[in-house]
């Protein structure tokens, strides 16, 4: 059975740093993309960025591109990522998603997402 | 980045009739790199179809896909209780950037 498992988000003020990770298990985890997808309160779905099953080739949305870091441990089945210069607007609940077919950009399984709140 | 508007915004409908969603996208999304997601409050989404037209692992076949170029259509031929939630189209062609449509939401 396919688990992701993210953890990390919290409380942190504009300007703050956070790393979050998503735990994978149930599948070959370096054979699939993975990426990040966020939802604002109240808003619709946002992708994030997403990386490629070696880790080689990543991508980010405009929003975060230069503040957001993604990464991932092959030898740890864990997906990363790294915020930092936090802003109010990137206040979401935070989603890991496995990529689906050979796009790696549709998603099948999704965590049940951390909630990351920037405010003073 | 192309831009994709789902229509309508709310959709209210009963038991046993037939959804049709719409999402058109600002310019070609390219080999119908297009998928629909299902979202309820609380619950993780899940894929529903993927490359326009093929329903994912384990999806009912009341759910069916279709569209090429600009229109897509998500149709949930008999709704069933538990199909009202909100649906997202996204794209996922050419750049290796992803959008999704703002969101339908099903109610009954």
């Amino acid at each position: 059975e396919v688990q992701l498992l993210e953890s990390g988000g919290g409380l942190v003020q504009p300007g703050g740093s956070l790393r979050l990770s998503c735990a994978a298990s149930g599948f070959t985890f370096s054979s699939y993309a993975m990426s990040w997808v966020r939802q604002a309160p109240g808003k619709g779905l946002e992708w994030v960025s997403t990386i490629s099953g070696s880790g080689g080739s990543t991508y980010y949305a405009d929003s975060v591109k230069g503040r957001f870091t993604i990464s991932r441990d092959n030898s740890k089945n864990t997906l990363y990522l790294q915020m930092n210069t936090l802003r109010a607007e990137d206040t979401a609940v935070y989603y890991c998603a496995k990529g689906y077919d050979s796009s790696g950009r549709n998603f099948d399984f999704w965590g049940q997402g951390t909630l990351v709140t920037v405010s003073s | 980045e192309i831009v994709l508007t789902q229509s309508p915004g709310t959709l209210s409908l009963s038991p046993g009739e037939r959804a049709t969603l719409s999402c058109r996208a600002s310019q070609s999304v390219s080999s119908s790199y297009l998928a629909w997601y299902q979202h309820k409050p609380g619950q993780a989404p899940r894929l529903l179809i993927y490359g326009a037209s093929s329903r994912a692992t384990g999806i009912p076949d009341r759910f069916s896909g279709s569209g090429s170029g600009t229109d897509f259509t998500l149709t949930i031929s008999r709704l069933e209780p538990e199909d009202f939630a909100v649906y997202y189209c996204q794209q996922y062609g050419g750049s290796p950037r992803v959008t999704f449509g703002q969101g339908t939401r099903l109610e009954i």
